[in-house]
């Protein structure tokens, strides 16, 4: 059974830092291109970052390109996601997702990051 | 980027009858390898998102046939027959041809 497990959210100020983790068992991680969703709290779907396989590729939303770092460790089966200078816009649930030719078919149950003083 | 114009906002529909929903993209949605990557999602209250249709047409493990997907280019429609309790939530289309990837913005189904 696939399974995607994120953690590390919570509460963090404005400007601060924090890095997301998404543990994947169930699959064959390195076979998968990966990549986290985000969801404003009573809003919709937004992506927000992409990376290939080996990780040499990766591909940004433009209002997160500097700030977010997408990256995986496939001997962990592991996707991270660090995310620097955080604004009260990054407030959202973040889910990593599987993409694949089925577009993002398989998701986390997401965990939530909350930037406020 | 390639903007999804999801309709309607708001669906009401009775247990047991049909439902359609709308998704147009601001460009075709047709990949250089002649595959159109258009999906649906159902996302119930409190629960991730879960893939019903891929590639406009493509029932996902495990969905009911109940759930159908259609278009082509720049339109495509999600229908739901005999609606069931637990098709009750938003409805989402993605587009992953063109970066960035882009949702629809959303279409809530409810009980009439």
């Amino acid at each position: 059974e696939v399974q995607l497990v994120e953690s590390g959210g919570g509460l963090v100020q404005p400007g601060r830092s924090l890095k997301l983790s998404c543990a994947a068992s169930g699959f064959t991680f390195s076979n998968y291109y990966m990549a986290w969703v985000r969801q404003a709290p009573t809003k919709g779907l937004e992506w927000v970052a992409y990376i290939s396989t080996g990780g040499g590729s990766t591909y940004y939303r433009d209002s997160v390109k500097g700030r977010f770092t997408i990256s995986r460790d496939n001997a962990k089966s592991t996707l991270y996601l660090q995310m620097d200078s955080l604004r009260s816009e990054d407030t959202a649930t973040y889910y990593c997702t599987t993409v694949e030719i089925k577009g993002f078919a398989y998701w986390g149950q997401g965990t939530l990051v909350t930037v406020s003083s | 980027d390639v903007v999804m114009t999801q309709t309607p906002v708001s669906l009401p529909v009775s247990l047991g009858g049909q439902a359609s929903i709308s998704c147009r993209s601001s460009q075709s949605l047709v990949h250089s390898n002649g595959n159109t990557y258009l999906h649906w999602y159902l996302q119930k209250p409190g629960q991730s998102p879960q893939l019903l249709i891929y590639r406009v047409s493509n029932r996902f493990s495990g969905v009911p046939d109940r759930f159908s997907g259609s278009g082509s280019g720049t339109d495509f429609t999600l229908k739901i027959s005999r609606v069931e309790p637990e098709d009750l939530g938003d409805y989402y289309c993605l587009q992953s041809t063109h970066f960035p990837f882009t949702f629809g913005s959303g279409t809530k189904l409810e009980i009439k």
